[in-house]
């Protein structure tokens, strides 16, 4: 089966750092894509992990452990605009269909 | 280089009805995915066309159904709809190679079955 788990909600601080945590069980594996959805709005593309490791981008990183279907996009430098739900999405074959965890609402207090 | 264009945004319609959504991909990319974006069930996977042929179905009812036109454009369709289908509807667009990257979504259409 597919099954994708995030944590629901989080929040953090301005300024500080936070990491989201994904773990996914598929039949296949073709990429781990994390999207930001603020309400109401389109999900935009944040980060793509094909291969193990961590790849950053700017304030954002996310980190893919293939081995044990974990990943985490990490945040750094916080602002009141990263308020918005995170979501985990697995690619499992060929082809554009994303298999999305339930995202995780990310809430930034002053 | 526009964006995904959904029409419409919103729509309300009467259950036993049938509507018709129409997704215009960004110019140049042959793969249009749907997914159906509820509170209780998150973004699921509908299906997703790649040159007028579709390529990945998701575990939807029959109810539910798609095309793709030449030129890239795609719409989708739900017939005797339920008050069930009650969701936000997104459409991505990618290029469509084997190993593509990410997929740009569309703003939606936010249907409503009363």
């Amino acid at each position: 089966g597919q099954n994708i788990d995030q944590p629901t909600e989080m929040t953090a601080t301005e300024g500080a750092i936070v990491q989201i945590n994904c773990t996914y069980q598929t039949s296949g594996f073709n990429g781990l894509f994390w999207y930001q959805q603020h309400a109401g709005e389109a999900p935009t593309f944040l980060s793509y992990n094909v291969l193990d490791g961590l790849e950053e981008k700017g304030r954002f990183s996310s980190f893919l452990s293939r081995s044990k279907g974990y990943s985490y996009l990490l945040l750094k430098e916080l602002q009141m605009k990263d308020s918005a739900s995170y979501l985990c999405a697995v690619r499992d074959n060929y082809g554009q269909n994303f298999v999305f965890g339930p995202g995780t609402r990310l809430s930034v207090l002053p | 280089k526009a964006g995904v264009t959904q029409t419409p945004r919103y729509l309300i319609k009467t259950r036993g009805q049938q509507v018709t959504l129409s997704c215009s991909p960004i110019s140049g990319h042959r793969s249009v995915s749907w997914y159906q974006q509820t509170p209780g069930q998150g973004l699921q996977f509908l299906f997703e066309y790649f040159s007028e042929t579709q390529r990945n179905k998701g575990n939807f009812p029959g109810r539910f159904s798609g095309r793709q036109f030449s030129n890239s454009r795609s719409e989708m369709n739900v017939s005797t709809l339920e008050l069930g289908d009650s969701a936000l509807y997104l459409c991505a667009s990618s290029p469509g190679g084997r190993d593509g990257t990410e997929a740009f979504f569309g703003q939606g259409t936010r249907l409503t079955v009363v």
